[in-house]
């Protein structure tokens, strides 16, 4: 069974910068996974971040960055805000419409 | 305004089912494939199911197949999930997002804001 592989929790400072990852159980992530990355804090909608690997969505910062990195799909936060403090899940398109979702990771700012 | 929302849930018993809705506005809903995603408590984002514009191909986890139909009246701009034979772990809130299923892209854009649905007796 494929899975999605996130970090729990990671943390960051204020200011500083943060690289969370994104990788695949039975291989490598590739652009042809479609990563996207998704923002969720507790009672909200997600929030769509990134998409296409490293295309921002309408709205989003440009602190927010993503990339592919050793075979893994990377979220990239520099200049981390104390209101970035949140939830982040990849997403990977597996093919024939079938999405799957990292666990998450809680990111704490302090 | 470009919205999606989802309406339906509430608490329900174990084996019974349900019937969520999303209402969808602002944009033309029948050009877009769609999908629900739920999260149960203490858990992650998980997708559930997907299905084209014109409704003729439909996709879900394997967790949910045989009890879980996705539907859609473009006539209507509406989104539907058909739950049955509810289990406590279908306990989650449910959100329907829009795709974009495209050359070289696939992801989800626009969001709702969620419906929550509890299996409980």
């Amino acid at each position: 069974q494929t899975v999605v592989t996130q970090e729990p929790s990671f943390s960051v400072s204020p200011g500083g910068t943060v690289t969370l990852t994104c990788g695949l159980s039975s291989g490598s992530v590739s652009t042809s996974s479609y990563p996207s990355w998704y923002q969720q804090t507790p009672g909200q909608a997600p929030r769509t971040l990134i998409y296409n690997t490293n295309t921002r969505a309408s709205g989003v910062p440009d602190r927010f960055s993503g990339s592919i990195l050793a075979n893994k799909a990377v979220l990239t936060i520099t200049g981390a805000q104390a209101d970035d403090e949140s939830e982040y899940y990849c997403m990977l398109y597996l093919g024939s419409a079938i999405s799957l979702f990292g666990g998450g990771t809680q990111l704490t700012v302090l | 305004e470009v919205q999606l929302v989802e309406s339906g849930g509430g608490l329900v018993q174990p084996g019974g089912s349900v019937r969520l809705s999303c209402a969808a506005s602002g944009f033309t809903f029948g050009s877009y494939w769609m999908t629900w995603v739920r999260r149960a408590p203490g858990k992650g984002l998980e997708w559930v199911a997907n299905i084209k514009q014109d409704g003729s191909e439909k996709y879900y986890v394997d967790s949910v197949k045989g009890r879980f139909t996705i539907s859609r009246d473009n006539a209507k701009n509406s989104l539907y999930l058909q739950i049955n034979s509810l289990r406590a772990e279908d306990t989650a809130v449910y959100y329907c997002a829009r795709v974009v299923a495209a050359l070289r892209k696939w992801h989800f854009d626009l969001w709702g804001r969620g419906t929550p649905v509890t299996v409980s007796s």
